[in-house]
């Protein structure tokens, strides 16, 4: 089956400590994103990518960076220099379906930085 | 100013009523997405919409371009249909923008 996998599916980290969280999608799509989500607001952007070895920052970028080597790979780096790290993070990609765009996620990964 | 905005916030409903979210933004769009969020954190893509309606069994979404407005529509609600429902808008080039969500819960 076609999907987008996120691992792990938590994540427990010491504060200062940098962590990588994992994108993998096997629906041949170009374009991948990172969002963040928080109680009570919708999903921000952190990091695109339209195309293999380019990416561009959202509205949140700071104190997380990203790497587009393979197609199906975006792994998302929380960074120690990113001030409230614990969040549920999403990954989503999107693609040409039946002739309309369609997004699809991943399940998510729950951060905790203590 | 790239708004989404949904109402409600929250929606408790009984078993077999009929249901409806709204949502609105603020610029033109190129395409409107309604999305289905599980109590695990999954996230389904339920419509695409960028004129008209579209129809998937219970559901309907609707949307009309001159008002800037969407809406949701389930009918015969069921306890299954418990989720938050979140409306995304895309406007020029591959950048999505969501609302905060609406929480519904169906009563059984």
């Amino acid at each position: 089956d076609g999907g987008i996998t996120q691992s792990p599916k938590y994540l427990f980290r010491k504060e200062g400590q940098n962590v990588t969280l994992s994108c993998e999608q096997n629906l041949n799509h170009d374009a991948m994103y990172w969002y963040r989500q928080d109680p009570g607001q919708g999903l921000r952007l952190i990091y695109y990518s339209q195309i293999v070895n380019d990416f561009q920052k959202g509205d949140i970028a700071e104190g997380y960076s990203v790497s587009r080597e393979k197609k199906e790979s975006f792994p998302l780096t929380v960074t120690s220099a990113q001030k409230n790290p614990t969040a549920f993070y999403l990954c989503a990609s999107i693609g040409e379906e039946s002739g309309s765009y369609e997004q699809y996620f991943g399940p998510g990964t729950r951060l905790t930085v203590t | 100013k790239n708004e989404v905005e949904q109402s409600p916030q929250n929606l408790t409903a009984q078993e077999g009523e009929f249901i409806t979210i709204n949502c609105s933004y603020s610029v033109g769009i190129s395409a409107l997405h309604w999305l289905q969020q599980h109590p695990g954190g999954g996230i389904v893509s339920l419509f695409m919409l960028s004129s008209g309606k579209k129809k998937h069994g219970r559901l309907i979404a609707t949307i009309n371009i001159q008002e800037k407005h969407s809406s949701l529509h389930i009918t015969a609600s069921h306890p299954r249909d418990s989720a938050v429902y979140i409306c995304a808008v895309r406007y020029t080039g591959n950048q999505f923008y969501f609302g905060t969500g609406t929480s519904l819960t169906v009563i059984p």
